[in-house]
């Protein structure tokens, strides 16, 4: 079982839709990031997390610490939200900012 | 001010060769971070530099090395290369060692072992 799971791994929407991606870990955690890969493979950040929620334009990010969950909504999706999105996490025992990642979730909205 | 710069960004090498990849981090970023990402999957931790003394090294055999130079660029090398070294070599840096801070990615290589 990996340490941080996604799901789902592939989902597609309609432009407008309400988007949901869920992020689970089983290991202890310092931070959560969520980043944004597009095909030609750069990565960004969208947020980084340690508790609670953020929130930049369409896009909200929560985490349940409690619970090692978290999600990433994406609001009024757009066909230029089609990217993967992963979910990584920085684990407590480890140092410096070395990072865990899911496999991705594979997102296409459609006009 | 510029990204994180990786070099080249795509490249063909037969197996047993070995290979150098760059990465350039943006201005003031004293950490550099080297993540494998083989296709469908998440990227794995390689190795972590900061101040030029590795910080961190991943599962990886020892075919795989690094370097953090002065002016806190940083190299990957992979000798004797084999099939499964084809993937994408993802370089990440920030501003201090600690995890406190945004991460910033490259553009990857594209490496491919034939």
């Amino acid at each position: 079982k990996n340490e941080v799971e996604q799901s789902p791994q592939n989902l597609t929407a309609q432009e407008g839709e309400f988007i949901t991606i869920n992020c689970s870990y089983s290991v202890g955690i310092s931070a959560l990031h969520w980043l944004q890969q597009h095909p030609g493979g750069g990565i960004v950040s969208l947020f980084m997390l340690s508790s609670g929620k953020k929130k930049h334009g369409r896009l909200i990010a929560t985490i349940n610490i409690q619970e090692k969950h978290s999600s990433l909504h994406i609001t009024a999706s757009h066909p230029r939200d089609s990217a993967v999105y992963i979910c990584a996490v920085k684990r407590v025992e480890t140092s410096g900012s070395r990072l865990t990642f899911g496999e991705g979730t594979q997102l296409t909205v459609n006009p | 001010d510029a990204g994180v710069t990786q070099s080249p960004t795509h490249l063909i090498k037969t197996r047993g060769q070995h290979v150098t990849l760059r990465c350039s981090p943006i201005s003031g970023h004293k950490s550099v971070s080297w993540y494998q990402q083989v296709l469908g999957q998440g990227p794995q931790f390689i190795f972590q530099y900061y101040e030029k003394e590795e910080r961190g090294r991943g599962n990886f055999p020892d075919r795989f090395s690094a370097r953090q130079f002065p002016n806190y660029s940083s190299e990957l090398n992979v000798n004797a290369l084999l099939l499964g070294d084809s993937a994408l070599y993802l370089c990440a840096t920030r501003e201090s060692f600690s995890s406190g801070n945004t991460i910033y990615f490259g553009e990857g290589s594209w490496l491919t072992v034939v």
